[in-house]
């Protein structure tokens, strides 16, 4: 969905390295999510925000960090980066009026640690 | 505990022909669902919901979902299927009660193939 950006798309880097991913929104919804994606085991959550002032850890936060800079923007940070970290993560968002309203997602990054 | 299960890696139909896409669900209290899909390099793309009401949910692109509450079960389907919706289809569940936190449980994805 191009109301929400993820920025880089794709990463290399190294064991120990610290990363940082990027996600913006221009939907102007409160709402904001980190998840990974491994094959064959779907999404799984990272971190969740409801606003600037909240945030919570989700399923898989061990060794994750993450930053609600703005309302639009919440990044999500490797401090020391491990192979099996590698996935695909997603950032999406969600609108806080109605707990049933869908969540819209970004492109995804793709990472690779080697 | 909020589980979804997709019982089928993949589903392989011929263009023209009919699809479906399982789901079941595990869920205490009232269950809400959710179909994604993902298009190569893309990001999950939101196609339908059932919240309460009608059993049968239409959404996007010429989707619809069956939901059974005595089979647990939320069924995609198309009544003719295109080379073009082979992508990677998402069951989810919204956890249930007063919680206003809507944490979705995502199954593990089925890979559709449309073949021409």
């Amino acid at each position: 969905d191009a109301d929400v950006t993820q920025t880089p798309r794709n990463r290399i880097t190294k064991t120990g390295k610290r990363i940082m991913l990027e996600c913006s929104q221009t939907k102007g919804h409160d709402r904001m999510y980190w998840y990974r994606q491994d094959p064959g085991l779907g999404l799984q959550l990272i971190y969740y925000s409801f606003d600037v002032k909240d945030i919570n850890k989700g399923e898989i936060s061990d060794g994750y960090s993450v930053s609600r800079q703005a309302q639009a923007k919440f990044s999500l940070s490797l401090e020391s980066a491990i192979p099996n970290q590698t996935a695909l993560y997603f950032c999406a968002t969600s609108d806080r009026t109605g707990s049933y309203n869908e969540q819209f997602f970004g492109p995804g990054t793709r990472l690779t640690v080697l | 505990a909020q589980s979804v299960a997709q019982p089928e890696d993949q589903v392989n139909v011929a263009e023209g022909n009919p699809l479906t896409v399982k789901c079941t669900y595990s869920v205490s209290g009232n269950p809400y669902l959710f179909w994604y899909v993902q298009y190569p390099n893309r990001g999950l793309q939101f196609l339908l919901k059932y919240i309460t009401g009608d059993n049968l949910v239409k959404g996007s692109y010429g989707f619809e979902a069956e939901f059974n509450k005595s089979q647990t079960s939320f069924h995609l389907k198309k009544p003719s299927a295109l080379v073009s919706d082979s992508a990677l289809y998402f069951c989810a569940v919204r956890g249930p009660g007063s919680s206003n936190f809507n944490k979705f449980y995502f199954g593990s994805g089925t890979k559709l193939n449309v073949k021409p």
